[in-house]
């Protein structure tokens, strides 16, 4: 079965630093591609999503995600974070209707 | 707005207790999911279900079963309760493949 990795565990950046998010998944064929949030105390929600064709996607809120097929990567990105945007992220792959989720990165950004 | 709705947002129960946790959504999705969610372990697929009476099981299907004799529910069962069985479980619908999941808030479980 397919798996995917979110190398960081926890994040802690101050407002204004540019932020990284490193997500790799094992599957080689096809794939759909997301990037959920989950804000202290709220359920998951949709950030972005890849599906084919630019492989740069843009989300709400100021993020984006670049899909590298070579590299089996989907890196969430943001130029300047906000102590709004603590939270924890969770990357995901659907492959033949196979949705496979991260375990999560934990986001703490300081005032 | 589109909605999935998780019938408790906190339980607790006792060891050996029978537990229903119940989910429906207004979207008329026919897939639908059950996940628990641990720290350091993202989201486990317990079941799913793409149809009215229709299960398969997921990753880690041992000690609960499911029930959907509606599209719009979706009960996940623990059959006797167990301290293994705390943390936090996740309902899910999607209309397919290429979209994202629509998640319930979430109920909060704790086994003692």
């Amino acid at each position: 079965a397919q798996s995917v990795s979110q190398h960081n565990h926890h994040v802690i950046l101050s407002e204004a630093a540019s932020l990284e998010l490193g997500c790799n998944y094992s599957y080689g064929g096809t794939v759909n591609l997301f990037w959920y949030v989950q804000y202290p105390g709220q359920h998951l929600q949709l950030l972005l999503k890849y599906f084919s064709g630019d492989p740069l996607v843009k989300g709400i809120k100021g993020f984006e995600a670049e899909f590298i097929k070579s590299k089996f990567s989907f890196n969430l990105r943001k130029p300047s974070v906000q102590w709004s945007d603590t939270a924890e992220y969770f990357c995901a792959v659907n492959a033949n209707n196979d949705m496979r989720f991260g375990a999560g990165t934990r986001l703490t950004v300081k005032p | 707005d589109v909605k999935v709705t998780q019938s408790s947002r906190y339980l607790v129960k006792r060891t050996g207790e029978k537990v229903f946790l119940e989910c429906v959504q207004d979207m008329d999705h026919e897939n639908m999911f059950w996940y628990r969610q641990d720290p350091g372990l993202g989201l486990r697929l317990i079941y799913f279900s793409y149809d009215v009476k229709m299960k398969e099981k997921g990753d880690i299907p041992e000690g609960y079963s499911v029930s959907r004799e509606k599209k719009e529910r979706f009960s996940l069962i623990l059959e006797s309760a167990s301290t293994n069985q705390t943390s936090m479980y996740l309902c899910a619908s999607t209309s397919g493949d290429n979209y994202g999941y629509t998640f319930g808030s979430g109920t909060r479980l704790t086994v003692v």
